[in-house]
């Protein structure tokens, strides 16, 4: 069994200063562990993943994500925010390489950009 | 780059009648599946297809949704008599060999009144 909590369903920073947007985990296996975001009326986009390498992750647009075993944590970060990253952002477990296994999907953090 | 396409973008329903999302996924890939997003609640796994069959579902994927790959492009999903509880966003994702990265589609949005 799998899971992730997102601890705020709502971050509010002012444009120019650092993003931090909590997840934990649970997971009964090794885990892959993926960020999404999702643009208002847009799809959901893959920001970054974690498949068991480095633990520090490095995605898309200047985010950036640590794996943290001990803490079973996958906090995404950004270390000045842009207007343009105003969206719902999404944690997700999966099996590693389980092969066809499903997301399982936080509940979401809508963040909001400060002009 | 290619990408996961969805049609329609948005499918208003009466309640009992039958629908159908159409999805076409990135044409190299292998395994395809299905989510929903109700409004204002989180993503849930709907139901996951290779090799033309199904290969695991959720509870609420129950026998009033199938899904079909009726040529070597096109996946889709059909609700036979909806409700209005399946009014949400309807996600197809695909992925290739190899990798467990999903790759999304925009959405389609249904409305059952």
């Amino acid at each position: 069994a799998q899971s992730v909590t997102q601890l705020d369903s709502h971050v509010s920073v002012s444009e120019g200063t650092p993003v931090l947007l909590r997840c934990n985990y649970s997971s009964s296996y090794s885990p892959s562990l993926f960020w999404y975001v999702q643009h208002p009326n847009k799809g959901l986009q893959l920001l970054l993943k974690y498949t068991s390498a480095a633990t520090l992750v490095k995605g898309i647009n200047g985010f950036e994500a640590e794996f943290k075993k001990s803490e079973t944590s996958f906090h995404l970060t950004k270390p000045s925010a842009h207007m343009s990253d105003a969206a719902e952002y999404f944690c997700v477990v999966t099996r590693l390489w389980f092969g066809n296994e499903k997301l399982t999907f936080g509940t979401g953090t809508r963040l909001t950009i400060i002009p | 780059e290619p990408e996961v396409t969805q049609t329609p973008s948005h499918q208003v329903t009466q309640m009992g009648q039958e629908v159908i999302l159409r999805c076409v996924p990135i044409s190299n890939h292998l395994y395809f599946y299905w989510y929903r997003q109700i409004l204002g609640q989180k993503v849930e796994f709907l139901v996951s297809f290779y090799n033309n069959e199904i290969s695991e579902k959720s509870e609420i994927f129950d026998d009033q949704f199938s899904v079909e790959r009726p040529d070597g492009s096109n996946f889709t999903l059909k609700i036979r008599s909806t409700k209005l509880e399946d009014s949400a966003m309807y996600f197809c994702a695909s992925r290739t060999r190899g990798t467990d990265t999903q790759y999304f589609g925009p959405g389609t949005r249904l409305t059952v009144l």
